[in-house]
């Protein structure tokens, strides 16, 4: 089946670790996205993609780190810089542009303790 | 970051019931608004892309209609069932480079 996997689907971590949390397509989507859920807001976006060995900043990217080797994956590291880690994360992708229609992945619920 | 209001928060509705909810967003710059929905325990699906001032979709018992000029979009459910209970989130794009989502409406159907 063709979608969008992320994993784990929960994670838990000690303050001041850094974590990597996957992503992987199988939709040939040239474009990829990160995006935070927090109670009471909306998804907001951390980081995005729209080809390999490319990316850019959304609104609040600091304390992350992304990469985008292969056109598959895009990888998300949380550093220990992130002030408030615990969220809701959820992977996304298009084929090109965002007025195309945006998949989503089951998303990761990342708690530091 | 742009605002992008969503109401009512929350709402509650018996089987059968026509509902409707509003996205609002800063009528300036307009490329896209999105419509998902956004069942417990599943990822968001995609329902609508409006680009055009005055668009309606339809996509079985839901529709949706843009107004780009006053900045809002209102999503209608007729005859609500308890499958369309979820979260129904709006996402504003001014430039085609970035979402700008609303927090979401949840919508509970009673049988």
């Amino acid at each position: 089946d063709g979608g969008i996997t992320q994993s784990p689907k929960y994670l838990f971590r000690k303050e001041g670790q850094n974590v990597t949390l996957s992503c992987e397509q199988n939709l040939n989507h040239d474009a990829m996205y990160w995006y935070r859920q927090d109670p009471g807001q909306g998804l907001r976006l951390i980081y995005y993609s729209q080809i390999v060995n490319d990316f850019q900043k959304g609104d609040i990217a600091e304390g992350y780190s992304v990469s985008r080797e292969k056109k598959e994956s895009f990888p998300l590291t949380v550093t220990s810089a992130q002030k408030n880690p615990t969220a809701f994360y959820l992977c996304a992708s298009t084929y090109r542009t965002l007025t195309d229609t945006q998949y989503f992945g089951p998303g990761t619920r990342l708690t530091v303790l | 970051i742009l605002n992008v209001e969503q109401s009512p928060q929350s709402l509650h509705v018996q089987e059968g019931d026509s509902t409707n909810f509003t996205c609002s967003f800063p009528s300036s710059n307009f490329y896209a608004l999105h419509w998902y929905r956004w069942e417990t325990a599943k990822s968001p699906e995609a329902l609508f892309v409006m680009t055009l001032n005055g668009d309606e979709k339809k996509k079985g018992r839901i529709s949706a209609t843009l107004n780009t000029k006053e900045g809002y979009s209102y999503l209608y459910i007729k005859g609500s069932q308890p499958e369309d209970s979820a979260t129904y989130l709006c996402a504003f794009e001014p430039t085609g480079n970035q979402f700008y989502f609303g927090t979401g409406t949840s919508l509970t159907v009673i049988p």
